[in-house]
């Protein structure tokens, strides 16, 4: 089935500095979201891409959706220490799988104050 | 507005028994999507539940199944657990006319032994 690889695995930064981490796809996506994940916790969302070269912020975060649709981008700026978790990329590619998320494998954030 | 909710919190059976697991759409949201999350990786999509019937199934085996009723909620069923069927289990809602974006529920821990 289709598979995401989202890197880096892991980041260790000190806070006040931006973060960037990525998600590529072997296929198209018509949607790309980004959702990041605590501790004992679900997912939550943090953004939706639905257009190729599309750039949405939601406060310190932006993220964007690939010209070639296979791929998406997360950053933060000036990361502060509840920005810790994990953070997830996932894509759904329309069609026959409208409503099917496939998620990548996360990138843990850790970040020192 | 009421969020994604999911019952129990946590749950062990041993193997080959059935297992029954519960979830409470966001207000407003007619969807249900389920997904399982091994540790350390990212959800997998199991199945989704719009009209009170299965619309759009992942890679699982038909000892994998599910309910929604007519108030939207839904349960997830396993049978014969296995081993490997240990792992959080993720309820998300959405609209029907935006499956993509969905929200998602603290998820039910279970434990396989």
């Amino acid at each position: 089935g289709q598979q995401l690889n989202q890197s880096p695995q892991s980041m260790f930064i000190q806070e006040g500095e931006d973060v960037s981490m990525n998600c590529t796809s072997s296929s198209i996506f018509n949607t790309w979201l980004w959702y990041k994940q605590d501790p004992g916790e679900g997912p939550v969302l943090l953004i939706a891409l639905y257009k190729a070269g599309e750039l949405t912020s939601n406060g310190r975060l932006t993220a964007q959706f690939g010209i070639t649709r296979k791929d998406s981008f997360l950053n933060i700026s000036a990361s502060i220490p509840s920005d810790v978790g994990i953070y997830f990329c996932a894509g759904q590619a329309g069609g026959t799988s409208y409503g099917k998320l496939t998620f990548g494998q996360g990138t843990i954030l850790t970040v020192h104050p | 507005e009421t969020g994604v909710t999911q019952s129990p919190t946590h749950l062990i059976k041993t193997r080959g028994q059935q297992v029954t697991l519960r979830c409470s759409s966001q207000s407003g949201h007619n969807t249900v999507s389920w997904y399982q999350q091994a540790l350390g990786q990212g959800p997998q999509f199991i199945f989704q539940y719009y009209r009170e019937e299965e619309n759009g199934r992942g890679n699982f085996p038909p000892r994998f199944s599910g309910l929604q009723f007519p108030n939207y909620s839904s349960e997830l069923n396993v049978n014969a657990l296995e081993l490997d069927d240990s792992a959080l289990y993720l309820c998300a809602s959405s609209l029907s006319d935006k499956r993509d974006e969905q929200f998602f529920g603290p998820g039910t821990r279970l434990t396989v032994l």
